[in-house]
């Protein structure tokens, strides 16, 4: 299956702790967008990158939040002494470098809760 | 702030029945649209995309595109209960070079009856 993958699938924090979480896109892929999603709220732009670029990081919160994309493994979005507001869906997507309209395949999300 | 605007639910039709699921943006530069599905708990799941005025068809589905009145539609003929989900309307960002960034509406949720 050459989908969008993501690891881990669930991530249990601690308060303070560090969560790391990662995203290969489609085979063909190069285009990577990091969104998440809040408990009863819709899906918000955090980051788009492509190999070792960040293009736009418009949607992610000034401090504790970093994302890499780098030339050979998957993208990472890092998280920095999580709180519990941190605890949401994040879902990552790609798209091919030769797709006209740019549509995104999301892979299965990373459920992050922090205690 | 650009926004998306997804008609309110949640929407129950009965099986067979034809779905009809509304959205407005706000951005006239925007060119890309796209649905989404979304099952509780699994990822969103692109179900059509659409970037011309009017119709386009697939199956079961039909996406409507008015960019006049900024409006955009999904159609689901014969509805059936496995249609039951959330589904997601997002439009690009058609600003600088973030051409691939997209803004969702907050889904609307519907509900296929037996």
């Amino acid at each position: 299956n050459a989908g969008v993958m993501q690891n881990p699938r669930h991530l249990v924090r601690r308060r303070g702790q560090e969560a790391r979480l990662r995203c290969s896109p489609m085979k063909g892929h190069s285009h990577v967008y990091w969104y998440r999603q809040l408990p009863e709220e819709g899906l918000k732009f955090m980051v788009y990158l492509q190999k070792e670029n960040i293009i736009d990081e418009s949607g992610m919160p000034k401090e504790r939040f970093s994302a890499e994309f780098p030339k050979e493994g998957p993208s990472i979005l890092r998280i920095q002494q999580v709180v519990r507001g941190d605890s949401a869906a994040y879902f990552c997507a790609s798209s091919s470098n030769r797709a006209i309209l740019y549509e995104q395949y999301f892979g299965p999300g990373t459920r992050l809760t922090v205690t | 702030q650009k926004e998306v605007e997804q008609n309110s639910g949640p929407l129950s039709v009965p099986e067979g029945a034809i779905a009809s699921l509304n959205c407005t943006y706000s951005d006239r530069g925007s060119q890309s649209f796209f649905w989404y599905r979304q099952y509780s708990g699994k990822s969103p799941e692109l179900i059509m995309f659409i970037y011309s005025n009017g119709d386009k068809e697939d199956g079961r589905f039909t996406a409507q595109l008015n960019k006049a009145s900024q409006y955009v539609s999904l159609l689901i003929r014969d509805s059936q209960p496995s249609d039951s989900a959330t589904y997601l309307c997002a439009v690009n960002d058609a600003g600088g070079t973030s051409y691939g960034k997209l803004t969702f509406g907050q889904g609307t949720i519907l509900t296929v009856h037996p």
